[in-house]
């Protein structure tokens, strides 16, 4: 396992269509988060996960955003009806404590 | 407002110089971490720090943890063009949930000229 792994690098789509994004964590742990990034920022946090429970959600996660990690393993990112603002990098990170967490490259998303 | 503001955001400096970064805060954390990011990818983690006081180094690295937990500073000593990259300070806030959720800075921007 050479570490947290994110499907696709990126994604250009239409506005309006739905996306999907896969996170892999490190198979040794169990909490899982999705960031988003902006240019020019640092990432801001979406969603938790602990196993296969969803524990925290932010105000920035918006109802055409769903998260689900069944089984506690993988991730699955979701956005509907896609708009320019959701253009972003989508980052995935894995922990087995609370002190470190490790990310994936990232799925960079563009809305056309 | 940020929670955590980074300063510099931007630093561009020559090969060899020494450099320091500065992340801080009013709120208290439990612990802080250090990334380091390259342009399309993911931050890559550099440090965690947790203890009030503490100072780790990782080569010509130095990372400091503020005695009352709500600042932080990155030193590199004697830069290297490979030291180019996005370095993001992020914390957990102390007293909130055990989750671990990460509160970033806005990033400096390194650019170590040959």
């Amino acid at each position: 396992d050479t570490g947290v792994s994110q499907n696709p690098r990126h994604k250009i789509t239409k506005r309006g269509q739905n996306v999907t994004f896969r996170c892999d964590p490190i198979s040794e742990h169990n909490r899982l988060y999705w960031y988003r990034q902006t240019l020019g920022q640092g990432p801001e946090f979406l969603t938790y996960f602990q196993n296969e429970a969803q524990l925290e959600k932010s105000r920035l996660l918006s109802d055409r955003f769903s998260a689900e990690r069944p089984k506690g393993s993988f991730s699955t990112l979701e956005i509907q009806r896609t708009e320019q603002g959701d253009s972003a990098m989508y980052l995935c990170a894995s922990s087995f404590s609370i002190t470190e967490a490790f990310f994936g490259q990232g799925t960079r998303l563009t809305v056309v | 407002t940020q929670l955590l503001e980074q300063s510099p955001q931007f630093l561009s400096i020559q090969e060899g110089e020494n450099l320091t970064v500065y992340c801080n805060s009013s709120s208290v954390f439990s612990s802080l971490q250090w990334y380091r990011q390259e342009p399309g990818e993911g931050p890559v983690l550099l440090v965690t720090v947790v203890t009030g006081g503490e100072v780790k180094k990782l080569k010509r690295l130095t990372f400091q943890f503020g005695d009352a937990r709500k600042d932080s500073s990155l030193h590199i000593t004697a830069a290297q063009p490979g030291d180019t990259g996005l370095y993001l300070c992020a914390g957990v806030r102390a007293g909130g949930t055990s989750y671990g959720k990460l509160t970033f800075g806005q990033g400096t921007i390194l650019t170590v000229h040959p």
